[in-house]
């Protein structure tokens, strides 16, 4: 079965761009989350997605918005983007609230 | 706010070392807690979990029980091997309606033959 897929892989963009990176969660899962990862640290919380409704935020600037499709895919926009933006962005899924999150391999935005 | 404590690395052991990684959190309510792993240029991987005090999770040889007395949730391997290097991360997770993740800021593991 395939796991949770994310696009693109990489990516390059400079300041003041916008971005949108997305994610195929794992075929029935409902719930998707979104984190940002900078390099030596662990991932922070930016969003999560079930049936297509926010459930829940982090603490990012609203320059950050997400949002989930009927098929439970989702994509993360990013806005006006600073060399802060840069790191690795990582989307999970899980079957149901309270399950396993399950991890895909993350984009790695690099901003210019 | 909630918050997870890990012990700093890089952490550097011999092939069939017995292996610790101290994780303390604080958290409002009652979490479920977490050992996720990462391999370089992959996502994470969840290694074991644990949703209530005294609960033992497993996997892989890896072992960690849920203290609530402490606030703690060491992970422990009797015997490491080359390919248990990797960033190992202790995370919580508080059940008030969303599935937030909260992330230690990871212990670099590198095991040398």
């Amino acid at each position: 079965d395939a796991g949770v897929t994310q696009s693109p892989t990489h990516l390059i963009k400079t300041r003041g761009q916008h971005v949108t990176l997305r994610c195929s969660p794992i075929s029935g899962h409902k719930s998707v989350s979104w984190y940002q990862q900078v390099l030596g640290q662990g991932p922070q919380f930016i969003f999560q997605y079930y049936e297509k409704e926010e459930r829940g935020r982090g603490n990012f600037p609203d320059r950050f918005s997400a949002r989930q499709f009927p098929n439970y895919s989702s994509e993360l926009n990013v806005n006006a983007l600073l060399l802060g933006d840069s790191a690795l962005y990582l989307c999970a899924s899980s079957l149901a609230q309270g399950q396993p999150q399950h991890f895909g391999d993350g984009t790695r935005l690099s901003i210019l | 706010g909630d918050s997870v404590t890990q012990m700093e690395g890089p952490v550097t052991l011999s092939e069939e070392a017995f292996l610790t990684i101290n994780c303390t959190y604080t958290a409002t309510g009652y979490p479920s807690l977490f050992w996720y792993v990462q391999y370089p240029g992959e996502g994470l991987q969840l290694l074991l979990k644990a949703t209530k005090a005294d609960d033992k999770g497993s996997n892989k040889g890896f072992e960690a029980t849920y203290r609530k007395e402490t606030t703690s949730f060491h992970l422990e391997k009797g015997s490491v091997q080359v390919s248990d290097s990797a960033v190992y991360f202790c995370a919580l997770s508080e059940t008030f309606g969303n599935e937030k993740l909260t992330f230690g800021t990871g212990t670099r593991l590198t095991i040398i033959p």
